[in-house]
């Protein structure tokens, strides 16, 4: 119940087209939605993030739409450049026992945009 | 940068030696945690504390020993690891345990154990 699954595992998406990344969650208390992407070498940093009282969050080529009663969450990237290859990662957090908030990671997938 | 600084980025340790890695961060966060992101799996969250106070103990082994000894530094200290525990060890920090902030990840240790 506290899985995140992401798919697909790897992605190649030539320059300009669209990358679709999707994450599917069981746990209804999730509250928060957000998208981490990570450059080899580098730490995970937020991208965009989302709650369930929206279906969609657009910041600039990135966005995410939310399907609450599917309990899928899904990344668009417009446009996509190469600089834009790295892994994402989907996640959900919710208010454990004890108090304090917990994200759960997807397994990630790995995105190359071939020029 | 994202203000969380993590050192050493690679450490390669035999599995009787005895070594630490340190994580500080420089936004002035209250809550600090520490994952393990290994291949093709989801990064897991091994500990979690919130003003120097461990508030999660995420069923890790007792070979890693977590130390927080103000709200800006974080130790991991390892002992008798296996070969299985290699991976990237990542640091982050957030504004407040008990709300949805962003956490702020550091660049990680690569961890490599002989």
């Amino acid at each position: 119940q506290q899985q995140v699954k992401q798919s697909p595992q790897s992605l190649i998406v030539q320059k300009g087209g669209i990358s679709i990344i999707n994450c599917a969650y069981e746990n209804t208390a999730f509250d928060y939605f957000p998208w981490y992407q990570q450059f080899p070498g580098k730490g995970p940093a937020l991208l965009i993030a989302i709650r369930p009282d929206v279906s969609e969050k657009k910041e600039g080529r990135f966005t995410i739409s939310f399907n609450k009663s599917a309990k899928q969450f899904s990344l668009h990237i417009m446009d996509s450049q190469p600089g834009d290859s790295a892994t994402y990662f989907c996640a959900a957090s919710t208010r454990f026992s004890g108090g304090y908030n917990k994200l759960i990671f997807g397994a990630g997938t790995r995105l190359a945009v071939h020029p | 940068e994202t203000g969380v600084t993590q050192t050493p980025r690679h450490l390669v340790m035999g599995m009787t030696n005895k070594k630490s890695l340190k994580c500080e961060q420089h936004l002035g966060h209250n809550a600090m945690y520490w994952y393990k992101q290994s291949a093709k799996k989801p990064l897991e969250l091994m500990f979690v504390y919130s003003l120097e106070e461990r508030v999660e103990n995420n069923s890790v082994p007792s070979r890693f020993s977590p130390e927080c000894p103000n709200s800006s530094h974080l130790f991991l200290h390892l002992h008798t690891l296996q070969p299985e525990d290699s991976a990237l060890y990542l640091c982050a920090s957030s504004q407040d345990v008990r709300s949805t902030d962003t956490q702020y990840f550091g660049p990680g240790t690569r961890l490599t154990v002989l």
